[in-house]
């Protein structure tokens, strides 16, 4: 069974610094990974969705990137943003159940001024 | 484009009733699933569809039932609620399930039994 776990939990972080949060996961037989922001009492927002044959995905501040072998991403912040404070989730969908998202629980980043 | 409404978006239920949460997409997506998210187990996969008159089980069906007769609207069903369904629900949607579609995810909506 598909695992996935993010690290660390909860990352508290002063304004402007640069940061990484890390998602591995268990089997490596995966069609894409994405990576979705949560704030609080709201839905998910997609971010970033890099494919199973892609490395890395850039959008503005945000980097993803994909080593499928090991079973690792990470998703790196630049510049950090009071704005940037959510719950940062990614989540895989695998080769042998096309249809469904294994998430983690997530990361939450506090950015503060 | 309204993207995936939900409603409600809060729910107060006594154990034994049962209710409909309804969810409508206007992007002519395919794909539409629900997940339930609780904290300590992250988001769950209850039902999905891949089209209009197909749907299928996910992780943690049990209690609950959906149909999907048009492809704008996927409604979730719980038959008789019980405290263990308290939790936050969300509708999710996507063209297809191809590598490169991106999940849509709607508001959520807040459900308590008590």
């Amino acid at each position: 069974k598909q695992e996935v776990t993010q690290i660390p939990a909860a990352l508290s972080v002063p304004e402007g610094e640069n940061l990484v949060l890390n998602c591995s996961f268990t089997d490596s037989a995966i069609y894409n990974l994405q990576w979705f922001r949560q704030d609080p009492g709201k839905g998910l927002t997609s971010l970033l969705l890099i494919q199973s044959s892609q490395r890395e995905q850039t959008s503005g501040r945000l980097n993803a990137s994909l080593d499928k072998s090991s079973g690792r991403s990470t998703l790196y912040i630049a510049a950090s943003q009071p704005g940037d404070s959510a719950t940062y989730l990614c989540a895989v969908i695998e080769e042998t159940s096309g249809s469904r998202l294994t998430f983690g629980e997530g990361t939450q980043l506090t950015v503060n001024p | 484009n309204a993207g995936v409404t939900q409603t409600p978006k809060f729910q107060v239920l006594k154990t034994g009733q049962s209710m409909t949460l309804q969810c409508a997409q206007d992007m002519n997506h395919e794909y539409m699933s629900w997940y339930r998210q609780d904290p300590g187990m992250g988001l769950r996969l209850i039902h999905y569809s891949v089209g209009a008159g197909i749907t299928d089980q996910g992780e943690v069906p049990n209690g609950y039932n959906v149909s999907r007769s048009t492809t704008e609207d996927f409604p979730l069903r719980l038959l008789s609620a019980a405290p263990s369904q308290t939790s936050v629900y969300f509708c999710a949607s996507s063209y297809s399930m191809r590598q490169g579609d991106i999940q849509y995810f709607g508001a959520g909506t807040r459900l308590s039994v008590l």
